[in-house]
């Protein structure tokens, strides 16, 4: 099957500081990619839809300017937590749709972020 | 707005044995596609099974069957022969085919905890 990997694995960053987040589809072309994240015994939360070549769509709430988000190529998108503070510690998740599968979304591994 | 229910927070099953995670789901859309995921406590997600509101029979994969009950709206997961590895969090998702790029909303999820 398809596989998506993200990078890091998990980052420990100081607040205020800035981390960002790549999520790459490895055999496949990404026309759209999904950000989510998911706190402890908790479910995902989409936060937005990337779109290769245009601007993400994001969902109600979740602040486009702290969370910049882009997908400048069909196989990368990037989630830039800007100005990391405490609360934004948690596991984030990447996926991506091939358009050949449409029943599918592929996940990738997710991503741990601790803000200290 | 569509929306995900999952109601039982834990599960506990013995191994061998079958077990139903329940899922009922809200829609104004025609067409739409629910999905089951299995997170396990290492975070990555991994798809199970999927079943098109437009199929007429419900799906199966291996020890993975979806009960599809569309006139009350609800999609449990069937886990035949219970094995350890099962133990882990379980997750049921919407997509409505035409809205939005094909997001995924998901439910609370189960956890569900196989016992020797």
């Amino acid at each position: 099957g398809a596989v998506v990997s993200q990078h890091p694995s998990w980052v420990i960053c100081k607040s205020g500081t800035s981390v960002k987040i790549e999520c790459r589809s490895l055999d496949f072309q990404a026309t759209t990619m999904f950000w989510y994240r998911q706190f402890p015994k908790q479910s995902l939360m989409l936060m937005a839809t990337s779109n290769e070549g245009s601007k993400a769509t994001y969902e109600q709430g979740v602040e486009k300017d702290k969370f910049l988000i882009n997908h400048a190529s069909l196989t990368l998108s990037t989630l830039t937590v800007t100005s990391a503070h405490p609360e934004d510690s948690s596991f984030y998740i990447c996926s991506a749709r091939e358009h050949t599968s449409p029943h599918e979304q592929y996940f990738g591994p997710g991503t741990r972020l601790t803000v200290t | 707005a569509q929306k995900i229910t999952q109601t039982q927070p834990g599960m506990f099953v013995q191994e061998k044995e079958a077990v139903t995670l329940d899922c009922t789901y809200d829609t104004s859309d025609q067409s739409y596609g629910l999905f089951w995921y299995k997170q396990p406590s290492s975070g990555e997600m991994i798809f199970l099974i999927y079943q098109g509101s437009y199929d007429e029979q419900n799906a199966t994969e291996g020890r993975y069957s979806l009960n599809f009950q569309k006139a009350r709206k609800s999609a449990n997961l069937v886990i035949s022969a219970s094995q350890l590895g099962d133990s882990a969090m379980y997750f049921c998702a919407m997509r409505e085919v035409y809205n939005q790029g094909g997001k995924l909303i998901f439910g609370q999820g189960t956890e569900l905890s196989v016992k020797p």
